[in-house]
């Protein structure tokens, strides 16, 4: 069974720490993106990325930033955690191509917490 | 600029009856479009899609509706079960490659006994 896998489950840190969330994919996929999720808000893209060392920003990619050093792993970095930084974080990846059926392969969410 | 939205943030239904979520999105350029269900404490799942040249698609007990003159896209679930309770939200691809989506903000579906 294929798998977006995000190392934690939840999180919880303090204001003012650097936060890695870490995201791995086993399918080979080309793309992969990191959405934050919050209630009545959706789901928002934060960094994408097509390729190895290559990043594009999102929507909302104001404090964040990310690195792709390898094709199945995809890091998101806060350099300085905020209260309104708490919120659920989704890695999705799909497949290059013209037109990439089925949308994302999401993981399961990171929840973080910053206090 | 593009966005797609639910009508209703909530809607409960009595196991058993059919349920039908609702959703608007704005480009009327999009031709892909995605359902997904997220259930608690996991990431979203597809359901079914869609593309613009269709109206209609059917899964399994699934289907799901587009009405491109009004921008609008819907999901029927026949005969609703317990374990259909989750946020279900549509997607609606914006580069029409299928690589980049923009998501609206979910409903809640609750199953009543």
């Amino acid at each position: 069974d294929v798998k977006v896998t995000q190392s934690s489950r939840y999180l919880v840190k303090r204001t003012g720490e650097k936060v890695f969330l870490e995201c791995v994919q086993d399918m080979d996929h080309e793309n992969m993106f990191w959405y934050r999720q919050d209630p009545g808000l959706g789901l928002r893209l934060i960094y994408f990325s097509y390729d190895v060392k290559m990043k594009e920003k999102g929507d909302i990619p104001e404090g964040y930033s990310v690195s792709r050093e390898k094709k199945e792993r995809f890091s998101l970095i806060l350099e300085s955690a905020s209260t309104n930084q708490t919120s659920m974080y989704l890695c999705a990846s799909t497949p290059i191509g013209v037109p990439s059926l089925y949308g994302y392969t999401f993981g399961s969410g990171t929840r973080l917490t910053v206090v | 600029g593009e966005s797609v939205g639910l009508h209703l943030p909530t809607l409960s239904v009595q196991e058993g009856d059919n349920s039908i979520i609702n959703c608007a999105y704005s480009n009327s350029a999009s031709d892909y479009f995605i359902w997904y269900k997220q259930e608690s404490g996991k990431g979203p799942q597809f359901i079914i899609d869609i593309r613009s040249n269709m109206d209609k698609r059917q899964g399994q007990r699934v289907t799901v509706l587009l009405n491109k003159t009004v921008k609008h896209l819907s999901l029927q679930i026949a005969a609703t079960q317990p374990g259909d309770s989750a946020v279900y939200f549509c997607a609606e691809n914006i580069d029409n490659y299928g690589q980049n989506f923009v998501f609206g903000p979910g409903t809640r579906l609750s199953v009543l006994p």
